[in-house]
C-alpha cells in the first residue's frame, strides 16, 4: 500500500554512517513535494526528524542529516549510537487519487 | 505545553462503529489542520485522513482505504478532533494516531503526536 520504498532493514556499529533511502514516483518525490523523516523507538509515537528535505527541528542531534534528489530521498546518520536503533519512516505528498500524504515502508536501524 | 491525547479505542466487531476522540491542550486547536495515522501491528505508518482548519473550509481528505467508511470532524470549542469509524474491518485493527503541524506548518510534516489508542477489529 506505501507508494514510497525504504529498504526493510540497514546495520552498523557505533560510530558508524548508515544511510536510508527512501524511492518514490513522480506523483510525490519526484514532483517536487518535500520529504519528512521520523523516527520511532519501540512502542512509541512517532517523532519528526527531519522536515522540508534537510532540516532539523530543535532539539534533533546534527548526526542526522536528510537530502532529495529527484524521485528519491535519503536520511543519513552519522556516528551511530546505541540510542538510534529504532524504525524510521520517511513521507510526502502525494498528488494522485489514493492518498493526500503518503508514508515510506519503513526501515529497522540495528547498531551491532 | 503542547500534547494532544486520543481515546475511544477498543475491542469491536466486524461491521460496527467506533468514534475515536483526539483531546488537544497548549495551542490554539481551531488554527491547525489534524490528521489521522493508524499502523498496524507489526506493520508501517499508514495516513488516515485529515480536515482543514475552519479558515481554510474545514473540509476533509481521505485515504482510498477508509473513503466513504470513516469520517473526521472537529469541535474547536471543545479542541477535539473526532475520527467516526463505521463498517469496520478486520484490516482497520491498528494503533490509531492523531498529529497536527505546528511548528513546521509550512511543510506539511506531523511534528506533534498523541501516545496513540489502540482498536481492535475481531469476532
Amino acid at each position: 500500500q506505501s507508494v514510497l520504498t525504504q529498504p526493510p532493514s540497514v546495520s552498523g556499529a557505533p560510530g558508524q554512517r548508515v544511510t536510508i533511502s527512501c524511492t518514490g514516483s513522480s506523483s510525490n518525490i519526484g514532483a517536487g513535494y518535500d520529504v519528512h523523516w521520523y523516527q520511532q523507538l519501540p512502542g512509541t509515537a512517532p517523532k519528526l526528524l527531519i522536515y522540508g528535505n534537510s532540516n532539523r527541528p530543535s532539539g534533533v542531534p546534527d548526526r542526522f542529516s536528510g537530502s532529495k534528489s529527484g524521485t528519491s530521498a535519503s536520511l543519513a546518520i552519522t556516528g551511530l549510537q546505541a540510542e538510534d536503533e529504532a524504525d524510521y519512516y520517511c513521507q510526502s505528498y502525494d498528488s494522485s487519487l489514493s492518498a493526500f500524504y503518503v508514508f515510506g515502508t519503513g526501515t529497522k536501524v540495528t547498531v551491532l | 505545553e503542547v500534547q494532544l491525547v486520543e481515546s475511544g479505542g477498543g475491542l469491536v466487531q466486524p461491521g460496527r462503529s467506533l468514534r475515536l476522540s483526539c483531546t488537544a491542550s497548549g495551542f490554539t486547536f481551531g488554527d491547525y489542520a489534524m490528521s489521522w495515522v493508524r499502523q498496524a501491528p507489526g506493520k508501517g505508518l499508514e495516513w488516515v485522513g485529515f480536515i482543514r482548519s475552519k479558515a481554510y473550509g474545514g473540509t476533509t481528505e481521505y485515504a482510498a482505504s477508509v473513503k466513504g467508511r470513516f469520517t473526521i470532524s472537529r469541535d474547536d470549542s471543545k479542541s477535539i478532533a473526532y475520527l467516526q469509524m463505521n463498517s469496520l474491518k478486520t484490516e482497520d485493527t491498528a494503533v490509531y494516531y492523531c498529529t497536527i503541524s505546528i511548528a513546521v506548518a509550512d511543510f506539511d510534516a506531523f511534528d506533534i503526536w498523541g501516545q496513540g489508542t489502540m482498536v481492535t477489529v475481531s469476532s
